[in-house]
């Protein structure tokens, strides 16, 4: 079946733009993660989503980080006058039923801000 | 604040020999925890989940334990093959949070 799909693969952008990040969980998953994968760091906390329920927003690094999921299914990460320290990967994945399965990645965004 | 390490960071092994990869994190009060692996330039691939009552999950040539009260768990691979060669993390459920804790990784190269 399909899995976690993420796009665009890779975007380059100059500092100061916005950009939008894509993922589309696997259908029937009701939770949603965002993680940043730096060179030379460890996977990252972005966010959580579950259900309807509030999202978990505490590893959003600053204000100018945001998302959203639609209708439970698809959700954007939006980074607003994007910086170079946000040169990284943004990793996708949802699972069936949050902590209680396995996560499933999506092939990430590579982030480029030039 | 949950800390989770990899050692070692890298590991080169001749096919077929039986390897452990070890994880350790600082605070045992975790829901669960999983192994992962990641090949370049893709995302991660879930191996094995153990639930913190559990004390080894199996599937296939992979072995996983748990020792909750030391903070430490294993992989096991046994009759290593070079389509194993990949980047192995693990990562803990942490008690009161939906977020999961990685390690650094470690990156095996299993040589023909």
């Amino acid at each position: 079946g399909a899995g976690v799909s993420q796009s665009p693969s890779n975007k380059v952008t100059e500092k100061g733009k916005d950009v939008e990040l894509r993922c589309d969980p696997i259908s029937g998953h009701t939770a949603l993660y965002w993680y940043r994968q730096s060179l030379g760091q460890g996977l990252e906390f972005l966010i959580y989503f579950q259900g309807n329920s509030a999202p978990d927003k505490s590893g959003l690094p600053s204000d100018r980080f945001s998302a959203e999921r639609t209708g439970g299914s698809v959700s954007t990460l939006t980074i607003q006058r994007t910086q170079q320290e946000d040169s990284a990967v943004y990793l996708c994945a949802s699972s069936l039923q949050g902590r209680n399965s396995p996560l499933h990645f999506g092939n990430g965004t590579r982030l480029t801000v030039t | 604040k949950q800390e989770v390490t990899q050692i070692p960071a890298a590991l080169s092994v001749p096919e077929g020999e039986n390897l452990v990869l070890n994880c350790s994190f600082t605070d045992s009060a975790i829901y669960n925890l999983q192994w992962f692996r990641q090949d370049p330039g893709k995302g991660l691939t879930s191996l094995l989940l153990i639930q913190s009552s559990q004390r080894e999950q199996t599937s296939g040539r992979l072995n996983a334990s748990l020792d909750k009260s030391s903070g430490r768990s294993t992989l096991y691979i046994a009759a290593s093959q070079p389509g194993d060669s990949a980047t192995y993390l693990c990562a803990v459920n942490i008690q009161g949070a939906q977020k999961l804790v990685f390690g650094q990784g470690t990156r095996l190269t299993i040589n023909p």
